[in-house]
């Protein structure tokens, strides 16, 4: 079956840094993307990973391992803006995307 | 520019009333998707059209669920005889390309309600 297991609820402290994970188990597989949604807000792109490595964007970095069907999304100098929702979803076939259920990041001063 | 818009932004509808939901994608964009979002949970396809075609309705929960895009730009999602297992939040989303392995640009989303 269709499977995408990320962590509920994580919590870090400002100007730290976190790793929010990603396990999937599809059929198929083209690609993963992290998205940001802040509460009540639609879901912002952040990243898209197709091959194996690690992608840096500014303070948001996004790793893929396609051999362990895993990925994680690391966030640099957290900010207070950066509590949100983190949905990580999978590229199952041409025109569907498989979401997880998201993580909830919340950050402390 | 102009991003994606949706309308109505909320939705209250008593149970087996019909609703229309409207989606404004990005001009020019080429792949048009519906989502529903239940409340602490990640959207779940519902359909994807590419222009006016619809190539795949395979998320639409029942055959009360209705989508079209006539003329490749504007969407709408008709719901029919709604239950209140259809309260969620339905996103709209668009591409510039064909296909999913782009990004996604959403809509704010239309919260509905079914009592």
């Amino acid at each position: 079956g269709q499977n995408i297991d990320q962590p509920t609820e994580m919590t870090a402290t400002e100007g730290a840094i976190v790793q929010i994970n990603c396990t999937y188990q599809t059929s198929g597989f083209n690609g993963l993307f992290w998205y940001q949604q802040h509460a009540g807000e639609a879901p912002t792109f952040l990243s898209y990973n197709v091959l194996d490595g690690l992608e840096e964007k500014g303070r948001f970095s996004s790793f893929l391992s396609r051999s362990k069907g895993y990925s994680y999304l690391l966030l640099k100098e957290l900010q207070m803006k950066d509590s949100a929702s983190y949905l990580c979803a999978v590229t199952d076939s041409n025109y569907q995307l498989i979401w997880g259920a998201g993580t909830k990041l919340i950050i402390k001063p | 520019g102009a991003g994606v818009s949706q309308s109505p932004r909320y939705k209250v509808a008593k149970r087996g009333q019909d609703v229309a939901l409207r989606c404004d994608p990005i001009s020019g964009h080429v792949s048009l998707f519906w989502y529903q979002q239940a409340l602490g949970q990640g959207p779940e396809f519902l359909t994807y059209f590419q222009n006016e075609a619809q190539l795949d309705k395979s998320g639409l929960p029942s055959d009360r669920f209705f989508a079209e895009r006539p003329e490749g730009s504007v969407s709408t999602l008709k719901i029919q005889r709604t239950q209140q297992e259809d309260s969620a939040v339905y996103l709209c989303a668009s591409s510039p390309t064909a296909g999913v392995h782009n990004e996604q640009f959403f809509g704010p989303g239309t919260r509905l309600t079914v009592l």
